[in-house]
């Protein structure tokens, strides 16, 4: 079975730049989690998409972050612009329907702004 | 507001050894805990977990303590093998549809 993809892997950009990232669940998996890793840190909850809604975004700094699950199955995670404290790596994970305690992570995409 | 603290930021161990890996929190009304582990440039993988109705949880190895009294929890690994060096996090969980809350992780080594 196939895991969870994100892409890119690695990315780096200046302070006011644009960024997205890319999360493709694992097939079936309804819920979809975008974390925030910041080095030293837990993850910490974005936003958390039941199909194609939103369940969860009270952590999401709505002003520059956004994300969207189109058709319930991929999704984005979108950062405009970007700022220094930003830099961290994102992780996407899924699960099935409701099945908060048995999520599985992506890679992550590692992002530096400078 | 640190809600599931790892105190220990690292450890090391000899390979063979018993890991004995803390975690504490402070909200009573979790009811369910995770452990998970990760390797640099993947993502955490889950490991084991307990529901507050329980006080252990053992799979292989790897055996979960958790004193609800305390607030406390413990991951136990016997023998500790090179390939359980990584960053490991404890997680907690509140009933229904909340967020996962992990701690900051535990970077354990185990040596040789």
């Amino acid at each position: 079975e196939a895991g969870v993809a994100q892409s890119p892997r690695y990315k780096i950009i200046e302070k006011r730049q644009s960024v997205a990232f890319w999360c493709n669940p694992i097939s079936g998996h309804a819920t979809l989690y975008w974390y925030q890793q910041i080095l030293g840190q837990g993850p910490k909850l974005l936003i958390q998409f039941q199909n194609n809604g939103v369940v969860d975004d009270s952590q999401l700094p709505k002003d520059r972050f956004s994300a969207e699950r189109l058709k319930g199955v991929d999704s984005t995670l979108k950062i405009q612009p970007a700022k220094l404290e930003d830099s961290a790596v994102y992780l996407c994970a899924s699960s099935l329907l409701g099945q908060m305690n048995e999520q599985y992570f992506g890679p992550g995409t590692r992002l530096t702004v400078t | 507001d640190q809600q599931v603290k790892q105190n220990s930021p690292s450890l090391s161990v000899q390979e063979g050894r018993i890991s004995i890996l803390n975690c504490d929190y402070t909200n009573s009304m979790f009811d369910y805990f995770l452990w998970y582990k990760k390797y640099p440039a993947e993502g955490p993988t889950f490991l084991i977990s307990i529901s507050s109705i329980k006080d252990k949880n053992e799979d292989g190895r790897f055996t979960v303590f958790l004193n609800k009294s305390a607030k406390h929890l413990s991951l136990h690994i016997v023998p500790s093998q090179p390939g359980d060096s990584a960053v490991y996090f404890c997680a907690a969980l509140k009933g229904g549809n909340t967020p996962l809350v992990f701690g900051k992780g535990t970077r354990l080594s185990v040596i040789a």
